[in-house]
């Protein structure tokens, strides 16, 4: 089946410094990729769509300027929280939809100390 | 608008035993149904979907689940579970249009006793 991979699976950063995460779609072409957010015994909360070549759509509530998103390519999206606080602290996971299937990432588990 | 529910947050089954997880959606159109399970600090796996045709839709580990329009429901069994069936399960729906996005209930934890 598809496959969709993140990268790193863990990250931790200090406080005010900004750190990216990577997904890919290892064996299709995604032009749209979602990014969620998940908190503890929850369920995943969309933060917003990426599409390849254009800007991101973005949740109310989610501040575009802090979760910034890239698609450069077709297989790849980013995510760069900027100015990471201990409340960022999150696990995040993508999601590409390939045909009428959405397959999901390992998730990027984020502490910010 | 779309919107599911899962009602409860906590199944606990013995081993052996039947596994029923209900979920219900609402959608002012035929919508895709789909059933994800996530493993403890991992992501989401697809257990099984449906999209068109039969109703009754076979997945991974055993699981199936059926499409039932007039009671909008996608309820998720399995006959028999096993320990390793032990983890979040999320039902979502999405629209049929391409680029659509999945709108997820709030999952539901599963246990399994020996």
């Amino acid at each position: 089946g598809a496959v969709v991979s993140q990268h790193p699976s863990r990250v931790i950063c200090k406080s005010g410094t900004s750190v990216k995460i990577e997904c890919r779609s290892l064996d299709f072409q995604a032009t749209t990729m979602f990014w969620y957010r998940q908190f503890p015994k929850q369920s995943l909360m969309l933060m917003a769509t990426s599409n390849e070549g254009s800007k991101a759509t973005y949740e109310q509530g989610v501040e575009k300027d802090k979760f910034l998103i890239n698609h450069a390519s077709l297989t790849l999206s980013t995510l760069t929280v900027t100015s990471a606080h201990p409340e960022d602290s999150s696990f995040y996971i993508c999601s590409a939809r390939n045909g009428n299937t959405i397959y999901f990432g390992e998730g990027s588990w984020l502490t910010v100390v | 608008a779309q919107s599911v529910t899962q009602l409860g947050s906590h199944v606990s089954v013995s081993e052996g035993a039947l596994v029923l997880l209900r979920c219900n959606y609402s959608s002012s159109v035929p919508p895709y149904l789909f059933w994800y399970v996530q493993y403890p600090n991992q992501g989401l796996q697809l257990l099984l979907k449906y999209t068109t045709g039969a109703t009754l839709v076979k997945g991974i580990n055993g699981f199936e689940a059926e499409f039932k329009k007039s009671e909008t429901s996608f309820h998720l069994t399995k006959p028999s579970a096993h320990m390793s069936d032990a983890a979040e399960y999320f039902c979502a729906v999405s629209p049929t249009g391409a680029n659509s996005k999945l709108t997820f209930g709030k999952g539901i934890t599963l246990s399994v006793r020996p």
